[in-house]
């Protein structure tokens, strides 16, 4: 059974730039969220996609936006990046939206924006 | 709303010490889930436990073990004859409906075991 996966691991942009993280989810789940952890602190609750569709959001701007795919992978897209965007952007997949179901976390991709 | 206290910033153990972790956790919301998560220095944060707000039932996994009391709002991690590879950042979640079911995060106890 194949974890959660995430592309790329690592990222250096500048200030107004656009950026295009991806996630591949476990097989057999049909859930992913999105999580924002700046340095020394507790991951942030971006956004949640359940089969294709934005099924909760959490407190960040409209420029941070995402997609899911009919295979439930998904991309989160960051534009106009700001300095304070610096974080591990961390995805989950889980196998419902339900919160009885326990959420699986892929490596990450930590982005510095310069 | 809801919240997540680790009031435990860093704790530094020497191996084979016993170390708990606390976790404080507010919510309205009579059903509710809650979660430890290990994060190495890798970065990947792995999943430990799952708690739903019905189950007070405490539970033991080796050497790990997790007390949930809804009386006081607590749901602490304790780790019994700690090893290096013990070191690691934990963090306490929270999921409830009003939500959508995200995941709530404290601010994580960062774990060190030296030998």
């Amino acid at each position: 059974e194949t974890g959660v996966t995430q592309s790329p691991t690592h990222l250096i942009k500048t200030r107004g730039q656009q950026v295009t993280l991806r996630c591949s989810s476990q097989s057999g789940h049909n859930t992913v969220s999105w999580y924002q952890q700046a340095l020394g602190q507790g991951p942030q609750f971006i956004f949640q996609y359940y089969r294709e569709e934005e099924n909760g959001r959490g407190n960040f701007p409209p420029r941070f936006s995402g997609l899911q795919f009919p295979n439930y992978s998904s991309e989160l897209n960051v534009n106009a990046l700001e300095l304070d965007d610096s974080a591990l952007y961390l995805c989950a997949s889980s196998p419902s939206g339900s919160g009885r179901e326990t959420q699986y976390f892929g490596p990450g991709t930590r982005l510095l924006v310069l | 709303a809801q919240k997540v206290t680790q009031a435990q910033t860093e704790i530094s153990v020497v191996e084979k010490e016993d170390v708990t972790l606390d976790c404080v956790y507010e919510t309205r919301d009579t059903t509710y889930y809650l979660f430890w998560y290990k994060q190495p220095p890798s970065g990947e944060l792995v999943f430990l436990i799952r708690r739903n707000s019905f189950d007070e039932q405490n539970e033991i996994s080796g050497r790990y073990s997790w007390n949930f009391q809804k009386s006081t709002s607590s749901f602490n991690f304790t780790i019994t004859a700690s090893q290096v590879v013990d070191s690691a950042v934990y963090f306490c979640a929270l999921s409830v409906l009003n939500s959508g079911y995200a995941l709530n995060f404290g601010k994580g106890t960062s774990l060190l075991v030296t030998p």
